[in-house]
């Protein structure tokens, strides 16, 4: 049985840097075609890509994101870790940590880390 | 890069069936999309990935009253003999080897 969860601060002030760990089970992200990522979702709007990390450290970031984010991996502990730098109200959102598999697109989903970016 | 679309809004009576609609950039017509729910309040949910052929992989658990379908550029997903519980959002994804995309999304409302 697959299971990630995420971990990380709830709330956050303007121009710090966020740090999400997700801690998954159930499969390992050495296998080929296995990734795990991020996705966020603002409240009451739609999904958005923030990263992926890949089986062979390929690393993917939304274009618009990218300056800002870096996401590495713990093979050995079963964690990602993703930093999001300079963060701002409007990143204001649920991270969601996603299992990927290649050919399948996002296969599981974590509960999710609401965080408020707020003075 | 592909880019998907869904219309906003959709709906069903109790027992009926409804269904959504994804649809493919210009050039991306042959691409895999997977369709996720989102119910009021909770993570998303992976249904199924449906290909260009029209053959679809759902997941674990999920009730055989969903099932998908392509059509050109456009993907499906079906839902018969709709369940109050099928009131949610619905998203389609899909990606290439520089791109990971999601549409805006399709509101179910079961009637």
């Amino acid at each position: 049985q697959i299971t990630l969860k995420e971990s990380g601060p709830t709330l956050v002030k303007p121009t710090q840097t966020l740090t999400l760990t997700c801690t998954f089970s159930g499969f390992s992200l050495t296998t080929t075609g296995v990734s795990v990522g991020w996705i966020r979702q603002p409240p009451g709007k739609a999904l958005e890509w923030v990263a992926l990390i890949y089986w062979d450290d390929d690393r993917y970031y939304t274009p618009s994101l990218k300056s800002r984010l870096t996401i590495s991996k713990d093979t050995s502990r079963n964690q990602v870790v993703l930093t999001m730098t300079n963060m701002d109200p409007v990143d204001t959102a649920t991270y969601y940590c996603v299992y990927r598999l290649n050919g399948y697109g996002v296969r599981n989903w974590g509960q999710g880390n609401l965080v408020t970016v707020s003075s | 890069q592909p880019v998907l679309t869904q219309s906003s809004s959709a709906s069903a009576s109790l027992g009926s069936s409804v269904k959504l609609i994804c649809t493919l950039s210009s050039g991306h017509s042959n691409f895999i999309i997977a369709w996720h729910q989102q119910q009021p309040g909770k993570a998303p949910r992976y249904l199924m990935k449906v290909e260009g052929s029209g053959s679809y992989n759902k997941g674990s658990g999920v009730p055989d009253r969903f099932s998908g379908s392509s059509s050109g550029a456009d993907r499906y997903l079906t839902i018969s003999n709709v369940q109050s519980e099928d009131e949610a959002d619905y998203y389609c994804e899909t990606w290439d080897s520089n791109t990971h995309v999601f549409g805006s999304g399709t509101k179910v409302t079961v009637l």
